[in-house]
């Protein structure tokens, strides 16, 4: 039972390059979400999705995408990185939206 | 408009004291709370959590005060042991709303 696994964990981005995010669960979890974790900022939901094939924003949603195809996999999106989005990344899913959320161990990214 | 607030970024605490950590929420629509705790280069863990209708939670070592008038929850530590360093994350979810929503953190250090 792996929990929530990302990937990749870390990465570094050109400006104006795009890449994706990974998320996956093996908890059968319907709600997954995106964060990120700036310094002196917490963690700050990006967009977040309550089953297979529903999306919504979050708090800091621009500059991404995301979908949910299949339940188990939550995948962020970046079309065009900018400097503004190196942070750390993480994942977690809950069984419900009620109950705790299981994270993964983050991806760290750098745009330059 | 931050809606989990957690005022003290650190908080250093002698191994064997009491640690309280404190978080104030403005959405009064909030309830459910949760606390979770985060080592570095590693994604936040579970600790424990409240539900609105309760005022305190136990476990083990972990107790969690709930004050809705106030809009205020604390985490009490006792006793304190050095592995308890590490950033504690206050987060809140109200039950018609999906979003998990965390403050900024409070870094705790135990003292030897």
């Amino acid at each position: 039972n792996a929990g929530v696994t990302q990937t990749p964990k870390f990465r570094v981005l050109k400006t104006g390059q795009s890449m994706t995010l990974l998320c996956a669960q093996d908890m059968n979890h319907e709600y997954m979400y995106w964060y990120r974790q700036d310094p002196g900022m917490g963690l700050r939901l990006i967009h977040y999705s309550v089953g297979e094939g529903t999306t919504a924003k979050g708090e800091v949603p621009d500059g991404y995408n995301v979908s949910r195809l299949k339940k188990q996999n939550f995948l962020l999106g970046l079309e065009s990185a900018a400097p503004s989005q190196t942070s750390v990344y993480f994942c977690a899913s809950t069984l419900d939206g009620n109950t705790e959320a299981f994270f993964g161990q983050g991806t760290r990214l750098t745009v330059v | 408009d931050q809606q989990v607030k957690q005022n003290s970024p650190s908080l250093s605490v002698q191994e064997g004291r009491i640690s309280i950590l404190n978080c104030d929420y403005t959405n009064s629509m909030f309830d459910y709370f949760l606390w979770y705790k985060k080592y570095p280069a590693e994604g936040p863990t579970f600790l424990i959590s409240i539900s609105s209708i309760k005022d305190k939670n136990e476990d083990g070592r972990f107790t969690v005060f709930l004050n809705k008038s106030a809009k205020h929850l604390s985490l009490h530590i006792v006793p304190s042991q050095p592995g308890d360093s590490a950033v504690y994350f206050c987060a809140a979810d109200e039950n018609r709303d999906d979003k998990i929503i965390f403050g900024k953190g409070t870094r705790l250090h135990i003292l030897p």
